[in-house]
């Protein structure tokens, strides 16, 4: 079966300090990953995803993810934090043949001034 | 979240009632979701939609039922057989015709039970 896991609840990060929010999977085909924020009461924002191709994907507001597939992970990261990038960060996965998304439990990211 | 609409943000319900939750989205998207958040455990998946007037159980269904009459449309009703239904709800939609497609998600319809 498919699933993700996020193995921290929550990451501090000082603001302009790089940032990493980690996620690996399990799947039985080929993974498709996703990363997406949420920000407080609000609906989740696509941030990046990994189809196929290179290793390292680029997304919005700076941030990109690096998949590895030996160590089965799709860490997040971005070079230098904001204050405004502290939100709620989930990491989903989806089985190739598969129309379900599995998302992990979240890690809440705090970026301090 | 552009493109996908849901009303009303906030909503009470007192025991025993039904409620419905609305989701319009204006993205012609095929598929539609919707998924249940609780604090600690992330999203989990209620019914899907893949095309009008089919749908699909996902993982935490009792309790909840859904329509699929228009594309644009995917109505979910939280009936009083629904234990623990105060939760944040999200509608989502997503292109079909292959597994990369990402999915696009409403602002969320939180509800409370008095």
């Amino acid at each position: 079966a498919q699933s993700v896991a996020q193995p921290e609840d929550q990451v501090n990060v000082a603001e302009g300090n790089p940032l990493t929010v980690k996620c690996t999977y399990s799947v039985s085909g080929n993974p498709y990953l996703f990363w997406y924020v949420q920000y407080p009461n609000r609906g989740l924002q696509f941030l990046l995803k990994y189809i196929t191709g290179d290793n390292l994907v680029k997304g919005s507001y700076g941030f990109e993810a690096e998949f590895n597939k030996s160590q089965t992970s799709f860490h997040l990261k971005k070079p230098s934090a904001l204050v405004s990038d502290s939100a709620l960060y989930f990491c989903a996965v989806r089985d190739e043949g598969f129309q379900k998304l599995v998302f992990g439990t979240g890690t809440r990211l705090l970026v301090s001034p | 979240d552009g493109g996908i609409t849901q009303s009303p943000k906030y909503l009470f319900r007192k025991e025993g009632q039904n409620v419905t939750l609305s989701c319009e989205q204006n993205l012609n998207h095929d598929a539609m979701y919707w998924y249940r958040q609780d604090p600690g455990q992330g999203l989990r998946l209620i019914y899907y939609s893949q095309i009008v007037n089919d749908f699909q159980k996902g993982d935490i269904a009792e309790g909840y039922s859904v329509s699929r009459e228009k594309k644009e449309s995917f109505p979910l009703t939280v009936t009083s057989a629904q234990k623990n239904p105060t939760a944040f709800y999200l509608c989502a939609s997503s292109m079909t015709g292959g597994s990369y497609n990402e999915q696009f998600f409403g602002p969320g319809t939180r509800l409370t039970v008095l």
